[in-house]
């Protein structure tokens, strides 16, 4: 009974270049959150996706960020152009979206900027 | 909007002793859930516990227990005969239905022997 995964779990990028991070959610769900956590820091909300939608982004920064669900596969995050600031741990976290809602976490992706 | 304040950035029990660490939080709706998330050196976020704001009854898992005063907008966590493995970062939030999770800052918690 797999959890979530991510992948890849460490990821090195030097300014400018594009950050992919991949999350497959539990088996049975089909609701994706994605967070991000700045060092010493809480996490904080990007982006919820249930398949081929974008549920809510609020959290999302305006520019250089994007996510998707597709049908088939796992969910991405996409930073292009990254910058300094974007080092963090980003988590996926998953649900089944059936009611009661409890939100399973994947083991993050630590992205460091150089 | 929703806010989830922790006050403690750290705190710490002797092993076998009792902890507990506060939350306190904003909310306008009236259906909503509590939880406290674990956040151990390898960074996994590991569910501690649950609490719907409609149950009165204080949610329960083994060492680990919830004080919910809904009034007072307090949702504090226990944990009971502190264990070395318990030495973590420990996030409370708030979230509705499907909604996202918003966290608190987190109270780093160390066992001592």
């Amino acid at each position: 009974n797999a959890g979530v995964m991510q992948n890849p779990r460490h990821l090195v990028r030097r300014r400018g270049q594009e950050a992919r991070l991949r999350c497959s959610p539990m088996k049975g769900h089909s609701h994706v959150y994605w967070y991000r956590q700045l060092p010493e820091e809480g996490l904080k909300f990007m982006v919820y996706l249930q398949k081929e939608n974008i549920i809510d982004e609020s959290g999302m920064p305006k520019e250089r960020f994007s996510a998707e669900f597709p049908k088939e596969g796992p969910s991405i995050l996409r930073i292009q152009q990254v910058v300094r600031g974007d080092s963090a741990a980003y988590f996926c976290a998953s649900s089944s979206g059936t009611g009661v809602e409890t939100q399973y976490f994947g083991p993050g992706t630590r992205l460091l900027v150089l | 909007a929703q806010t989830v304040t922790q006050s403690q950035p750290e705190m710490s029990v002797q092993e076998a002793e009792t902890v507990t660490l506060s939350c306190t939080y904003d909310t306008s709706e009236s259906d909503y859930y509590l939880f406290w998330y674990k956040q151990p050196p390898s960074r996994q976020m590991i569910l501690v516990i649950r609490q719907e704001a409609y149950k009165q009854q204080n949610a329960t898992e083994n060492r680990f227990s919830v004080n919910f005063q809904k009034a007072a907008k307090s949702f504090s966590l226990k944990i009971s005969d502190s264990q070395l493995g318990d030495a973590a970062m420990y996030f409370c939030a708030s979230g509705m239905d499907t909604d996202k999770l918003i966290f608190g800052t987190g109270t780093r918690l160390q066992v001592f022997p």
